[in-house]
């Protein structure tokens, strides 16, 4: 298993611009969830999805969407970029409520 | 709602010495979920252990293990025979159960503590 995945690795946005931020995992974990970790600090929920077709918004999902269509995928789209959304994007899932939450790697974003 | 504090920015040790890293938690909630994560240079996070409020043993895996105090709100980590490779930023996190009601998705981290490791 590669477990989760994200891609891309690292990516400079310009303020305005849009992207989507891709997410897969291949464990059949029905949960997924997207962080963002700011400098210094713990990670903070996004979105997360307990399902395909189901989504809910976290602690900051202003200025983020997101999507649910598969088991394996939940890509994170940022529609207007703006600096303060620079950061590393973790995506991470689980089988089920109770179980442990596994991390990808991170995506780190920089707007300017 | 729940916080979680991590009040040691950076700790160092030597290799082959133990250290203990701590955790405090707030939370009105009886059962509930507690979690260290590393997170090395290569920003993967890696869960270390994890622990059930409901049981009173505490979680041990391999050199890491945990003093859960459930009364004071306190979850340190105890790595034993520190190696080079345990040189990381160290997260608590805290998860709240379903048994709680609703849904409990959310994982409410520390800030987080850096280890050095010294050879």
């Amino acid at each position: 298993n590669a477990g989760v995945t994200q891609t891309p690795k690292f990516r400079i946005l310009k303020i305005g611009q849009s992207m989507t931020l891709q997410c897969t995992q291949d464990m059949n974990h029905n949960y997924m969830y997207w962080y963002r970790q700011d400098p210094g600090m713990g990670l903070k929920l996004i979105y997360y999805s307990v399902g395909a077709g189901i989504t809910d918004k976290g602690e900051v999902p202003n200025g983020y969407n997101v999507s649910r269509s598969t088991t394996e995928d939940f890509p994170l789209r940022l529609e207007l970029a703006a600096p303060s959304q620079t950061s590393v994007y973790f995506c991470a899932s689980s089988y089920r409520l109770e179980e442990t939450q596994y991390f990808g790697p991170g995506t780190r974003l920089l707007v300017l | 709602a729940q916080t979680v504090t991590q009040s040691q920015p950076e700790m160092s040790v030597q290799e082959a010495e133990t250290v203990t890293l701590s955790c405090t938690y707030d939370t009105s909630e009886s059962d509930y979920y507690l979690f260290w994560y590393k997170q090395p240079p290569s920003r993967q996070m890696i869960l270390v252990i994890r622990q059930e409020a409901y049981k009173q043993q505490n979680a041990t895996e391999n050199r890491f293990s945990v003093n859960f105090q459930k009364a004071a709100k306190s979850f340190s980590l105890k790595i034993s025979d520190s190696q080079l490779g345990d040189a990381a930023m160290y997260f608590c996190a805290y998860r709240s159960s379903f048994r709680n009601g609703g849904a409990t998705n959310k994982l409410i981290f520390g800030t987080g503590t850096l280890l050095a490791v010294q050879p």
